[in-house]
């Protein structure tokens, strides 16, 4: 296994567009994250599957931003209308369930600019 | 909203010196508190997991304590060196008991030659 995989790694994009990033867990992980990161701030949580049930989400999903893991293994994460204020890392995490510990294992993250 | 508090913010040390951060957080309702280390350009990578008051975790020259009746937890490091330059970041499960992880600010380490 290669770990977690996101893509794309960095992305530039211009205020107004649409950007999606994807996410590819450890495989037999079934708890599946994504995270903000700004410059000086930790990550910040956006939500959370287990299996493909999207389990919590912070308000910042119920606008522009969503994500999806239809069949409970990769995850997209979708920004619509982008905004200067949407750069930033997003991570992905990934972890299993049962495993007492829950230790998240991360991607190299994607970063976004928008312009 | 849980807040996870972390300071110092940042800190340089001298190679060889011996250091410590904190990690604050809500004493009610604790489940677990995980620690990270975030090298630059890497991914964070996970150092240790903490579920009971008391708990102590040691890897090589790092070690973790954890108090959760004052909501407390210390990163310890022994004899700095260079390659420990990193992000150090405490991560707290949500008091609610789901498994959603709120992350402080971080500990930004710069351990200098």
């Amino acid at each position: 296994d290669t770990g977690v995989s996101q893509d794309p790694r960095h992305k530039i994009t211009k205020r107004g567009q649409n950007v999606t990033f994807r996410c590819d867990p450890i495989s037999e992980h079934n708890r599946l994250y994504w995270y903000r990161q700004t410059l000086g701030q930790g990550p910040e949580f956006l939500t959370y599957f287990q299996n493909e049930a999207q389990l919590e989400k912070s308000r910042l999903l119920s606008d522009r931003f969503s994500a999806e893991r239809p069949k409970g293994s990769f995850s997209t994460l979708e920004i619509q209308r982008t905004e200067q204020g949407d750069s930033a890392m997003y991570l992905c995490a990934s972890s299993l369930s049962g495993s007492g510990a829950n230790v998240l294992t991360f991607g190299a993250g994607s970063r976004l600019t928008v312009l | 909203i849980l807040n996870v508090e972390q300071s110092p913010q940042s800190l340089h040390v001298q190679e060889g010196d011996s250091t410590n951060f904190t990690c604050s957080f809500p004493s009610s309702n604790f489940y677990a508190l995980h620690w990270y280390r975030w090298e630059t350009a890497k991914s964070p990578e996970a150092l240790f997991v903490m579920t009971l008051n008391g708990d102590e975790k040691k890897k090589g020259r790092i070690s973790a304590t954890l108090n959760t009746k004052e909501g407390y937890s210390y990163l310890y490091i022994k004899g700095s060196q260079p390659e420990d330059s990193a992000t150090y970041l405490c991560a707290l499960r949500d008091t609610s008991g789901t498994y959603k992880y709120i992350f402080g600010t971080g500990t930004r380490l710069k351990v200098l030659a």
